[in-house]
């Protein structure tokens, strides 16, 4: 079954402006990691946070973990056009899977110039 | 240089044929995956091959058949092409796919598979 639920599903906005996308998951985690996909291109890493960690900075990029409620959330501050794509929640299980990331259906943000 | 490459990059064939997918990585990582990801943008794994050793198969058809010649390639095989098979295919790479590890993954630019 599907791990990560992401929303919005689309999410439109204007340069200047900050866009949070959030992520919920079912299982216990080692991690949770961000990409983001360009359209038509391949997923980019974007940052990771660990399951004992609560927030993690990257530049523009905040991201919370609450452990407590099963959910994340991607900030990005000051968005610009370039900033247009997919991103997309995914988690590496704890427990006995070999890695293994479990993706989200992913939120498509559009920055407005 | 390409840090994880895979062709073709577009796919077009009729039902029934088969077909391959060919990836390579050139970071030197231990671990490479194949995902599908359908029209919908739902991304999912397929098979995972840590040193030349299939250690992830999701249920899969067996018409899809993944090797390993070496840690640097890993190919995707589709026997009997169907309709749903459409989709994008991704292969990706990680330096360190064990449990234990933060397994970032690098992702090739994908191969549109249009089964008509």
């Amino acid at each position: 079954s599907q791990q990560g639920e992401e929303d919005p599903q689309a999410l439109s906005i204007q340069e200047g402006e900050n866009a949070t996308m959030n992520c919920s998951y079912k299982t216990s985690i080692n991690n949770l990691q961000w990409y983001r996909q360009n359209s038509g291109r391949g997923l980019v890493h974007l940052i990771l946070i660990r399951s004992n960690e609560r927030e993690k900075h990257s530049g523009r990029l905040r991201v919370t973990l609450d452990t407590s409620k099963k959910s994340s959330s991607l900030l990005i501050t000051a968005s610009r056009a370039a900033d247009t794509a997919s991103y997309f929640c995914a988690t590496q299980a704890g427990g006995t899977s070999y890695g293994k990331l479990t993706f989200g259906q992913g939120t498509i943000l559009t920055v407005h110039p | 240089d390409t840090a994880v490459s895979q062709t073709p990059k577009y796919l077009v064939t009729q039902m029934g044929n088969d077909k391959s997918i060919k990836c390579e990585q050139n970071l030197g990582h231990d671990t490479m995956y194949w995902y599908k990801q359908d029209s919908k943008k739902f991304l999912k794994i397929m098979f995972s091959y840590n040193n030349k050793e299939l250690i992830i198969n999701e249920t899969v058809p067996n018409r899809f058949s993944p090797k390993s010649p070496d840690k640097a390639h890993l190919n995707l095989h589709i026997n009997s092409l169907e309709l749903g098979d459409s989709a994008v295919y991704f292969c990706a790479s990680s330096q360190d796919g064990s449990r234990l590890a933060k397994n970032i993954q690098y992702f090739g630019a994908g191969t549109r598979l249009s089964v008509l």
